[in-house]
């Protein structure tokens, strides 16, 4: 049980237009959904909170005008990168969990969508 | 200084050699320890958590927290091949809320070699 899926996996795009990189959690209904972005020999960080039907909540330094996040139902939620430049090339992954109030191990992964923009 | 800190590696070993894998963290906050595998290009898979201090047993697993020292350690017993991969550390400082974020250190490339 707990899988969540991504898609797509793997993505190149031309700077200036918009990627759109979905996540499904396929056998539970997540209330909460997070993204990270991992960069080449680096952390995961944490990029936005999202719950289902509300608006995201950003980390900072991250721009919400850029990185639109959409939680539209218990099992989507959708990353969209805007206006997309070289320097947004990264692994973007998202986690869900069952309900805000679990306990942070109870986070399961995506396998990751790879970003790359030309 | 980072929030938590973890040597990158990369690590190699001959199979069936003990790994200690290990951060080190600033934020006295922090309550639950985790520890992900992540293999190239997927995303990570929980390996173990343990809640304060003290350690935890799960197979060929160990995961030690001394938060006096403010340092964990992952130790893999008889090494696998199967068991390359990255090893990240993840650390939350509370349990809900809109506060249990996770802080990962960087993760440490492990080889275990045949």
């Amino acid at each position: 049980g707990a899988v969540v899926s991504q898609h797509p996996s793997r993505v190149i795009c031309k700077s200036g237009t918009s990627v759109k990189i979905e996540c499904r959690s396929l056998d539970f209904q997540a209330t909460t959904m997070f993204w990270y972005r991992q960069f080449p020999k680096q952390s995961l960080m944490l990029m936005a909170t999202s719950n289902e039907g509300s608006k995201a909540t950003y980390e900072q330094g991250v721009e919400k005008d850029k990185f639109l996040i959409n939680h539209a139902s218990l099992t989507l939620s959708t990353l969209t990168v805007t206006s997309a430049h070289p320097e947004d090339s990264s692994f973007y992954i998202c986690s869900a969990s069952l309900t805000l109030n679990r306990d942070p191990y109870e986070q399961y992964f995506g396998p990751g969508t790879r970003l790359t923009v030309t | 200084q980072k929030e938590v800190e973890q040597d990158p590696g990369p690590l190699s070993v001959p199979e069936g050699a003990i790994v200690s894998l290990n951060c080190t963290y600033s934020n006295s906050a922090f309550q639950y320890f985790m520890w992900y595998r992540q293999y190239s290009r997927k995303g990570p898979e929980l390996l173990m958590y343990t809640y304060s201090s003290g350690n935890k047993e799960d197979g060929r697993f160990t995961a030690q927290v001394d938060k006096s020292s403010k340092y964990i350690s992952l130790f893999i017993r008889d090494s696998q091949p199967s068991d390359s991969a990255t090893y990240l550390c993840a650390m939350s400082s509370d349990s809900g809320g809109s506060n249990y974020k996770l802080t990962f250190g960087k993760g440490t490339l492990l080889t275990v070699n045949p």
